[in-house]
């Protein structure tokens, strides 16, 4: 079965601080698909990105960037010089195939405090 | 457009009551899913559904039930509630096939007393 980790539970930072946040997967799919997701204070979970398997291209856009590494089956979010708007929960999840249709699944999630 | 809709936002009920939670999908997308998040977690697959056909179900009991209607909005159903279904129940929509990027609605905070 997928699995994802996140075995950051809380991380507090100053604000302009760098800040990463591990995401570790397991599956044995050749094809897969990675998301990361924002979850502020309201609940709503916030789309953020999305990696297929195949694209091992770092990803950047504006202050957040990413890093897929197969070799280590890692798929790691940077936001630089960090915000208290970007306080919030952040999600790690991967797609996996059901027999008729797909679904996500999560890790546990990282908290992230930044301070001002 | 609009994003995913979901009512109510939020919810009391007491063991044993049934609730019904509805979902409106982003216009163009015919997928619904729902997810439960429990207080602390990450959130867990309870169903999927494409054209008003059930997709996949996670592991929850039968107590769980849903539906999609020819609009594409769907209901998740609950029946018989324990404390332990109090949670954040998040619908997401997207386009259907396997990787589709699934955007989420703002859930509907049920509390079990």
């Amino acid at each position: 079965a997928q699995k994802v980790t996140q075995a950051q539970t809380e991380i507090s930072v100053v604000e302009k601080e760098d800040v990463t946040l591990d995401c570790v997967y397991e599956t044995r799919d050749t094809t897969y698909y990675l998301f990361w997701y924002k979850q502020p204070p309201s609940g709503e979970l916030v789309f953020l990105i999305r990696r297929n398997s195949f694209d091992e291209q770092n990803e950047i856009s504006g202050r957040y960037s990413w890093n897929f590494q197969k070799s280590t089956s890692s798929f790691n979010f940077t936001i630089t010089a960090s915000q208290v708007v970007d306080s919030a929960v952040y999600f790690c999840a991967l797609s996996e195939a059901l027999e008729n249709g797909n679904k996500l699944v999560f890790g546990a999630g990282t908290i992230l405090r930044v301070k001002s | 457009d609009a994003g995913v809709t979901q009512s109510p936002t939020h919810l009391i009920k007491t063991r044993g009551q049934h609730v019904t939670l509805r979902c409106s999908p982003i216009s163009g997308h015919k997928s619904v899913s729902w997810y439960q998040q429990v207080l602390g977690q990450g959130p867990q697959f309870i169903f999927q559904y494409y054209e008003k056909e059930e997709r996949g179900r996670g592991n929850f009991p039968d107590r769980f039930s849903a539906r999609q209607f020819p609009n594409y909005s769907s209901e998740l159903n609950v029946n018989a509630l324990l404390l332990g279904d109090s949670a954040l129940y998040l619908c997401a929509s997207s386009q259907y096939g396997q990787g589709e990027t699934q955007y989420f609605g703002p859930g509907t905070r049920l509390l079990v007393l």
